[in-house]
């Protein structure tokens, strides 16, 4: 149980173009869940947390209208890279908290490249 | 601000024991995770100390002590395939995590 995952897995798209990215809890309900970035050899940094039916929560630093975050059920969340410039390239990361557990999952991460 | 450090890289040998030592500094505290993470997969939970002591999970241990900001996970009996990036994140409160600089582990026969 508890797997998350996520779509698409990798995607290459040119600068000035939205990229949507999907992250659905599988077999669990996820009261919360969060999306993280992560450069080549560095861990990964907190962008925002989303709480189903209400607006996400962005980490200082992450532009909320560059990065559009929607949870509108309990299973699904996704990240919408607006306007992605190639700086955007990254590996991004969502992970989902079930409600009565303390740990996170994590899906298993989308490659963006933006040329 | 909040710091939480961890060595960079780390060898060693097959059927070795290795320690990856992690210190933080953050406001706010509620447990900490250790995850494993191989180039290009995302990280998968090895453990979570929120209690002062040692949690042993097979070849796995996590050590905690709160007052001192510190944690260790120590791997036993070491195996090629435990080389991989090795991840400390702090929870600091409804499961906000903050994660380590992160240990790249080689493993060498």
């Amino acid at each position: 149980g508890a797997v998350v995952s996520q779509h698409p897995s990798w995607v290459i798209c040119k600068s000035g173009t939205s990229v949507k990215i999907e992250c659905r809890s599988l077999d669990f309900q996820a009261t919360t869940m969060f999306w993280y970035r992560q450069f080549p050899k560095q861990s990964l940094m907190l962008m925002a947390t989303s709480n189903e039916g209400s607006k996400a929560t962005y980490e200082q630093g992450v532009e909320k209208d560059k990065f559009l975050i929607n949870h509108a059920s309990l299973t699904l969340s996704t990240l919408t890279v607006t306007s992605a410039h190639p700086e955007d390239s990254s590996f991004y990361i969502c992970s989902a908290r079930e409600r009565r557990r303390n740990e996170q999952f994590f899906g298993p991460g989308t490659r963006l490249t933006v040329l | 601000g909040q710091n939480i450090d961890q060595p960079t890289e780390m060898t060693a040998t097959e059927g070795a024991i290795v320690q990856i030592n992690c210190t933080y500094q953050t406001s706010g505290f509620n447990g900490l995770f250790w995850y494993q993470q191989h180039a290009g997969e995302a990280p998968t939970f090895l453990s979570y100390n929120v209690l002062d002591g040692l949690e042993e999970k097979g070849r796995f241990s996590s050590f905690l002590s709160r007052s001192k900001g510190y944690s260790y996970l120590l791997l036993k009996e070491l195996q090629m395939k435990d080389s991989a990036s090795y991840l400390c994140a702090v929870n600091k409160s409804f499961q906000k995590l903050v994660f380590g600089t992160g240990t790249r582990l080689l493993v060498s026969p």
